[in-house]
């Protein structure tokens, strides 16, 4: 089965700065997605960005892009110029790219807090 | 703008009642699922369905049931809820291909059990 692994259960930056969310996962497959997503307060999740395992190259939205690093199984997010909407709890998932319906498999999650 | 929908999006309700949360799409997605928060936040899968008349269980054991009679519809029911079952349940839905453009969330419903 699949894990996903977000060693960082807080994080605060200084708005406008930088940051960086870890996270690892563990699979056998060779054909996947990852993703992204943030939950602000409001509870609803909304997709930031997502990676297809058999791209080499890092998807970039805006301000957020990835490191994808396939053989280390890490998919850590770069926030760029942080801003105070952008403090909200972030989840790293897995999802096989296969047919079916296994569903994403979430991280336990970062909380990112930005400092006025 | 979300195209799934879930209602309520809070209860409060006591113990022993039966309640059915409700979750409906419009982007004609074959596959639905349901999620379960805990207050520490951690996500886990309680069911899943491909299609009409197909429903799975998912990765955590759930006392709860669901059906999938048309597309658009995948209904949660407890049929006497605990306090053991306050919890936020978020809907999610996704084309054949999962990854292909992600999944779709609703907005949630935050429930507690007195």
């Amino acid at each position: 089965a699949q894990t996903v692994t977000q060693s960082q259960p807080e994080m605060s930056v200084q708005e406008a700065e930088t940051v960086t969310l870890s996270c690892t996962y563990d699979t056998s497959e060779s054909d996947y997605y990852l993703f992204w997503y943030k939950q602000p307060p409001s509870r609803q999740m909304i997709l930031v960005i997502r990676q297809e395992a058999y791209k080499q190259q890092n998807a970039t939205e805006n301000r957020f892009s990835v490191n994808f690093q396939k053989a280390a199984k890490s998919f850590s997010l770069k926030i760029s110029d942080s801003q105070l909407g952008d403090a909200a709890m972030y989840f790293c998932a897995y999802a096989y790219s296969g047919g079916g319906a296994d569903g994403l498999t979430f991280g336990k999650g970062t909380h990112l807090i930005i400092q006025p | 703008e979300a195209d799934i929908y879930q209602t309520p999006r809070y209860l409060v309700i006591g113990t022993g009642k039966k309640i059915t949360l409700e979750c409906s799409q419009t982007m004609g997605h074959d596959k639905m699922y349901w999620y379960q928060q805990d207050p520490g936040m951690e996500l886990h899968l309680i069911h899943y369905s491909y299609g009409v008349n197909s429903t799975e269980k998912g990765d955590l054991s759930s006392e709860s049931t669901v059906s999938r009679i048309r597309t658009e519809h995948f209904p949660l029911t407890l049929e006497s809820a605990r306090p053991s079952h306050t919890s936020q349940y978020l809907c999610a839905s996704s084309e054949y291909r999962s990854g292909v453009r992600g999944y779709t969330f609703g907005s949630g419903t935050r429930l507690t059990v007195v």
